[in-house]
């Protein structure tokens, strides 16, 4: 038990449609991260968010967007979904201090677009 | 940027050591990880390296070498719950909790 949850667990979309995906962090941790893992591949990073703000962002497009929430929860928000988007969609939270080892993953979001 | 590299695949027989290695190219280095990842399952930490050295924690060693840009993973008396995909991940200096991965090693422990 990591104390991260994520929800839904696993979800089906169309094409074209909109998801949100939801993650509660561990409690005392103020950073969250968002993972994209395509089958067979390690995960990659979207995006991270500190005390509400976005202060990191990987290699994608604008229609992944998300939020954190004064509660340190957050959601990540994909427009236009594309059969690529095909994936496990995993959050990490952390204490916020750059040092230490205490990133921890939550159990996924699996989508699948079709 | 970043680059991680590891074996894609390893086997070995139940009772037994496996090495797996991994190399890695960053511009700013802030610790390494080592996660487990079960088929269908999110990765669940299994160690951390920052300094030079071999970090040990029960059946599991891992070691960095930050000059060489490289790091192993020891697991020690095989069992059949070891087989899952080892991913490595190195934290750069631009974020608290900014991972890149490697694509992970799938090692299969047999009888």
């Amino acid at each position: 038990e990591t104390g991260v949850t994520q929800s839904p667990t696993h979800l089906i979309k169309t094409r074209g449609q909109q998801v949100t995906l939801r993650c509660s962090s561990q409690s005392g941790h103020n950073t969250v991260s968002w993972y994209q893992q395509a089958l067979g591949q390690g995960p990659q990073f979207i995006f991270q968010y500190y005390r509400e703000e976005e202060n990191g962002r990987g290699n994608f497009p604008p229609r992944f967007s998300g939020l954190q929430f004064p509660n340190y929860s957050s959601e990540l928000n994909v427009n236009a979904l594309e059969l690529d988007d095909s994936a496990l969609y995993l959050c990490a939270s952390s204490p916020g201090h750059q040092g230490g080892n205490t990133i921890y993953f939550g159990e996924g979001s699996w989508l699948t677009v079709v | 940027g970043q680059n991680i590299d590891q074996p894609t695949e390893m086997t070995a027989t139940e009772g037994a050591i496996v090495q797996i290695n991994c190399t890695y190219q960053t511009s700013g280095f802030n610790g390494l990880f080592w996660y487990q990842q079960h088929a269908g399952e999110a990765p669940t930490f299994l160690s951390y390296n920052v300094l030079d050295g071999l970090e040990e924690k029960g059946r599991f060693s891992s070691f960095l070498s930050r000059s060489k840009g490289y790091s192993y993973l020891l697991l020690k008396e095989l069992q059949m719950k070891d087989s899952a995909s080892y991913l490595c991940a190195v934290r750069d200096l631009s974020g608290y909790s900014t991972l890149t991965f490697g694509k992970g090693t799938m090692l299969l422990v047999s009888p």
